[in-house]
């Protein structure tokens, strides 16, 4: 079942932070992070596991509650590079197959 | 880096046509993966393959095959076109997980193909 993605869009200023949430109905293995500028491919941010928490891209890092299934993405001091779509995928150990939510528009203006 | 290329950035294709998209990857992945990107509905998966001539369906396999020969080519075939198959297809590629390990996809720029 595909995860649920909250806020579906949001726009920020420069500078400011904004949190994107990733939930699921199902147990969580491991939950994927990507970034798709318009036209281009998505761009993997970071990956989290079951039991730990990995930052792994500029000032963006994200946490996983396993009781909730629940991931959040936080982006702080945003810049304008940060506009795109952030889309979570979620993973289940099988053959890396994952299962993308619907996206979160985010623009960030000067 | 790792690279995923498609054949065709912007195909059009007409009602009943056969088309053939292709993707290359050059980092002897073993998992490959066709996904179709639509407007509020995020990446769907069609069809994956995690060795050669292996497949699986994804959750929207209708109306589409694929074939994977050698390892770095997966294919998706569209046997008949039709008009609501009209989307962004997305290739991606990536190497085996294993006990503990998760390992991400690396993404095709897309094709993005219009059926008239």
């Amino acid at each position: 079942q595909q995860p649920v993605q909250s806020p579906q869009a949001v726009i920020l200023r420069e500078g400011e932070d904004a949190v994107i949430n990733c939930s699921s109905s199902k147990a969580l293995y491991s939950v994927h992070w990507y970034r798709q500028k318009h036209g281009e491919a998505p761009v993997f941010l970071m990956i989290l596991l079951k039991g730990g928490e990995q930052k792994g891209h500029e000032k963006i890092s994200a946490s996983f509650n396993e009781k909730k299934q629940q991931s959040s993405l936080y982006l702080t001091a945003s810049q304008l590079s940060y506009s795109g779509t952030y889309f979570c995928g979620t993973g289940s150990g099988g053959y890396n197959k994952l299962i993308f939510g619907a996206g979160t528009r985010l623009a960030v203006h000067p | 880096d790792v690279k995923v290329t498609q054949s065709s950035r912007y195909l059009v294709k007409r009602t009943g046509e056969k088309v053939f998209l292709e993707c290359v990857q050059d980092m002897d992945h073993e998992n490959m993966f066709w996904y179709r990107q639509d407007p509020g509905l995020g990446l769907r998966l069609i069809y994956f393959s995690y060795d050669v001539k292996m497949k699986e369906k994804g959750d929207i396999p209708e109306g589409y095959s694929v074939s994977r020969e050698k390892k770095e080519r997966f294919s998706l075939i569209l046997e008949s076109a039709s008009t609501n198959q009209t989307s962004m297809y997305l290739c991606a590629s990536s190497p085996p997980s294993g006990l503990g390990r998760q390992e991400t996809q690396y993404f095709g720029p897309g094709t993005r193909l219009l059926v008239l």
